[in-house]
């Protein structure tokens, strides 16, 4: 398994640019998440889902949308970057989100110019 | 403001050494996690402990559990450089009564062992 993947590795936009950062699995996981991670901020989570359809809002979800159309695929889409989007981002998934461990994707790295 | 919540922030020891990093939350909790990040990688899983455990070993690793406080505490014995990491809690809990949970992580803490 290439458990969970992201891509690009790095990325850098000007401020109001769209982009769409990717994150697939191959666990056939059904729990997916986003977090973003500053530095003295920790882990902030802006999107999970609980199942291929459903999506929902975590604690910083202003400027970015989710959507899940089949379990494998769990997109993040910056509509309009600003740089305050200068993060690291992470997608994470487990099989049940109330038991089990989350597996974490490498990280994007993204400067907002 | 963070559910978790990780003292020290940093944490500067020996090689052989123990190390205790301790995370409170403010929130009844369902499981507790603990994670390990090396620089400029992704998070990998420790261990997990429940609300109704108290106490859980894996290795070198021990993890309490205090609902009553809302703390836990993670030990590391005999600890190596290879050690050398960010360390974060995370609390999951139920997402305004559904069945869904959110995982929400702690700033962390930053271990540093010297050889």
């Amino acid at each position: 398994n290439a458990g969970v993947t992201q891509t690009p590795k790095f990325q850098v936009l000007k401020t109001g640019q769209s982009m769409t950062l990717q994150c697939a699995q191959d666990m056939n996981h059904e729990y997916m998440s986003w977090y973003r991670q500053d530095p003295g901020m920790g882990l902030r989570l802006i999107h999970y889902s609980v199942g291929a359809g459903i999506t929902d809002q975590g604690e910083v979800p202003n400027g970015y949308n989710v959507s899940r159309s089949t379990t494998e695929d769990f997109p993040l889409r910056l509509l309009s970057a600003a740089p305050s989007q200068t993060s690291v981002y992470f997608c994470a998934s487990s099989y049940s989100q109330s038991t089990d461990t989350q597996y974490f994707g490498p990280g994007t790295r993204l400067t907002v110019l | 403001s963070q559910q978790g919540e990780e003292d020290p922030q940093a944490l500067s020891i020996q090689e052989g050494e123990n190390a205790t990093m301790n995370c409170s939350y403010k929130t009844s909790i369902n499981n507790l996690q603990w994670y390990r990040q090396n620089s400029g990688r992704g998070l990998v899983h420790l261990i997990l402990i429940r609300s109704n455990e108290r106490e859980k070993h894996s290795g070198r690793l021990r993890v309490t559990l205090d609902t009553s406080k809302k703390s836990s505490s993670l030990l590391i014995t005999a600890s190596r450089a290879a050690d050398t990491a960010s360390y974060f809690c995370a609390t999951l809990t139920n997402a305004g009564g559904t069945s869904y949970g959110k995982l929400t992580f702690g700033q962390g803490t930053i271990l540093t062992v010297h050889p």
